[in-house]
């Protein structure tokens, strides 16, 4: 059973638009979300993290949202920039993983 | 601080070989994790060491076996290789405390002929 479930599996989004992605998780014990950033040839790199007491958390250009009694929570990702291209993937509490979503941003 | 490192970074095997991957965390992180990454099954969970024991272990077989050193440093073994054992394999460390943020290494690619 796959316990985090991530959207679309593939996103192409032009220079200065805006990327979103979305996950959803079952477990209700989960207590940690994380989003990494994994280029080609290199392991994942946190982007950024929130827990569940929290609604929204912004980074610079990157923004989590997370709604709890959904049990679903987004990345967006302002002003998408041609080196943003990469794979994103959330997770919950570390050992549990979304299948990735490959984006593109077209310049 | 230098990141995690893992050797080697590709490797050949055979199937029915055995193959012993190493990761050296970054100074002064005592958790190691453990992943497989492939395209069809994404990133898996194989196992935690914290302080030279494993505290979490995923869902993997018995072929799948890890151990941490004194220092931290962590190797994990796959026995009788098989063909679907062909994959990315990521090593994270992080600090002790729940709330640290784990850092992955840039894998070691395993082929299985």
């Amino acid at each position: 059973q796959q316990q985090v479930k991530q959207s679309p599996q593939s996103l192409i989004v032009q220079k200065g638009g805006i990327s979103i992605i979305n996950c959803a998780y079952e477990n209700t014990a989960f207590d940690y979300f994380p989003w990494y950033q994994q280029f080609p040839g290199k392991g994942p790199a946190l982007l950024i993290a929130i827990r569940p007491d929290v609604s929204e958390k912004k980074e610079g250009r990157f923004t989590i949202s997370f709604n709890k009694s959904a049990k679903q929570f987004s990345l967006h990702i302002m002003d998408s920039q041609p080196g943003d291209s990469a794979t994103y993937f959330c997770a919950a509490n570390r050992g549990f993983f979304g299948a990735g979503t490959i984006l593109r941003v077209k310049s | 601080k230098a990141g995690v490192t893992q050797t080697p970074r590709y490797l050949i095997k055979t199937r029915g070989q055995q193959v012993t991957l190493s990761c050296s965390p970054i100074s002064g992180h005592r958790s190691v994790s453990w992943y497989q990454q492939t395209p069809g099954q994404g990133l898996q969970f194989l196992f935690e060491y914290f302080s030279e024991t494993q505290r979490n272990k995923g869902n993997f077989p018995g072929r799948f076996s890890g151990r941490q050193f004194s220092n931290s440093r962590s190797e994990m073994n796959v026995s009788t290789l098989e063909l679907g054992d062909s994959a990315l394999y990521l090593c994270a460390s992080r600090g002790a405390a729940w709330g640290d943020e784990q850092y992955f290494g840039p894998g070691t690619r395993l082929t299985v002929t």
